[in-house]
């Protein structure tokens, strides 16, 4: 059973970078084919899928948010994270974690979520 | 605005049966993409209750069902109980976007 946990600053001042970190345990991210992605949700809004790391250390994001997020995968393999910059307040969200083992697949596994608000 | 459509609510009361509607394009549930659903509960994380074509997660009560027509897709529960009560989303993949895609939620009120 893989299980996922986010972890960061719930707060972020207005053009600074947001930075969330995303612990796997039950499994490694470079075992398997699977993707490990980050989704945020607005207040009282839908899901909105930012970009996910693939096992081999490839990366793809949404083209709304490519300029400003990156995400990586750490040695330890244990753990990835989020980065986005030049943040502003359309960008407080709860963001989540969440694994897919491929394109058509469903998010089977999610981690609990951080809410993170951009204020000064 | 979602690339997947739903309705933002739907309501039933106990014992009966409703359904929530997804719909899609030609880029993702019309070029034969799975498409997901979960349920949300306020404060918790969302939880996939149907996936692929025919599947429910261990532990999902089987009143919960979906049907796939062209570009729609669409999730039937039956027998409805107050627990159900919650937000439902649809996912897919969208291969014009070359991202997954979510609806934009449908809140579920058992009367």
């Amino acid at each position: 059973q893989v299980q996922l946990q986010e972890s960061g600053p719930g707060l972020v001042q207005p053009s600074q970078t947001l930075s969330l970190t995303c612990t796997v345990s039950g499994d490694s991210i470079s075992s398997g084919g699977y993707y490990w992605s980050w989704i945020r949700q607005h207040p009282e809004k839908g899901l909105e899928w930012i970009g996910y790391i693939y096992y081999s250390g490839s990366t793809y994001y949404s083209p709304s948010l490519k300029s400003r997020v990156t995400i990586s995968v750490d040695t330890s393999k244990t753990q990835f994270s989020l980065k986005l910059s030049s943040v502003t307040a359309a960008d407080t969200a709860v963001y989540y974690c969440a694994h897919t083992r491929g394109l058509g697949s469903h998010f089977d596994y999610w981690g609990r979520g951080a809410l993170v608000t951009v204020s000064s | 605005q979602s690339v997947l459509t739903q309705p933002p609510s739907v309501s039933g009361a106990p014992g009966q049966r409703v359904t929530i509607s997804c719909t899609g394009s030609s880029s993702n549930i019309g070029a034969g993409y799975d498409v997901h659903w979960y349920q949300q509960v306020p404060g918790t994380a969302p939880k996939v209750v149907f996936f692929v074509k025919d599947n429910r997660p261990s532990g999902v009560s089987d009143r919960f069902s979906a049907s796939k027509s062209g570009t729609s897709d669409s999730l039937a529960i039956t027998g409805l109980q107050a627990e159900d009560e919650a937000d439902y989303y649809c996912q897919s993949y969208d291969n014009s976007l070359s991202t997954w895609v979510f609806g934009g939620g449908t809140k579920l009120t058992v009367l």
